[in-house]
């Protein structure tokens, strides 16, 4: 059964940085990966998704790498800005047994401050 | 486009009470479904998953049960809410081996 975490659990930077938030994975057999953003009491923002025969994906100031034989992804944010606030997930999809529901890690909050 | 529609987005229900929580997809047909609880400060926990009409399954036994009377129509439901049960409900589907869509949630309370 794929197993992913995330670390690290919060993040708080100043404007301006560039950050990376780290997604581990356990079966290296997944289909696909997909990063999301969650404001305070809403639902889930697809960001960028990651077939498994891909290496990154770029969005805006976004982007995201997949290496399945380590196990990771990361999402890089560059030139964080206050509106990037928010609580980051990964899901991956698909392993060794077959399935194909996503599986969430627990998520980054991150918090830009001006 | 594929969307999806999740209701109502806050709900406050006693002890004992009956819960049932919908959602339902358009622009696809077949979509696996899926509910999800968050609890505070936790990731998302996968309640229950469908492949297809009547197909349900369950990841964790509890107070819950979940059906899928059409395709694109997927309902949460509880005979007697617990509290417990409160939380961050949310409903996704995912159109084939593409990535995942969710609804903007429902918040419960149970008082």
């Amino acid at each position: 059964k794929q197993e992913v975490t995330q670390i690290p659990a919060a993040l708080s930077v100043p404007e301006g940085e560039n950050l990376v938030l780290n997604c581990s994975f356990t079966d290296s057999a997944i289909y696909n990966l997909q990063w999301f953003r969650q404001d305070p009491g809403k639902g889930l923002t697809s960001l960028l998704l990651i077939q498994s025969s891909q290496r990154e994906q770029t969005s805006g100031r976004l982007n995201a790498s997949l290496d399945k034989s380590s196990g990771r992804s990361t999402l890089y944010i560059a030139a964080s800005q206050p509106g990037d606030s928010a609580t980051y997930l990964c899901a991956g999809r698909g392993g060794s047994g077959g399935s194909y529901i996503p599986t969430f890690g627990r998520g980054t909050s991150l918090i830009v401050h001006p | 486009s594929q969307t999806i529609h999740q209701w109502p987005a806050t709900l406050v229900q006693p002890v004992g009470s009956p819960l049932s929580l919908e959602c339902t997809v358009e622009g696809t047909s077949n979509p696996n479904l899926y509910w999800y609880r968050q609890a505070a400060g936790r990731g998302l926990q996968l309640l229950f998953y469908s492949v297809g009409i009547g197909q349900i399954s369950s990841e964790v036994p509890q107070n819950l049960s979940a059906s899928r009377p059409q395709d694109r129509q997927f309902i949460l439901s509880s005979k007697k809410l617990l509290l417990s049960d409160s939380g961050f409900y949310l409903c996704a589907f995912t159109p084939e081996a593409t990535e995942a869509f969710f609804g903007q949630g429902t918040r419960l309370t149970v008082v």
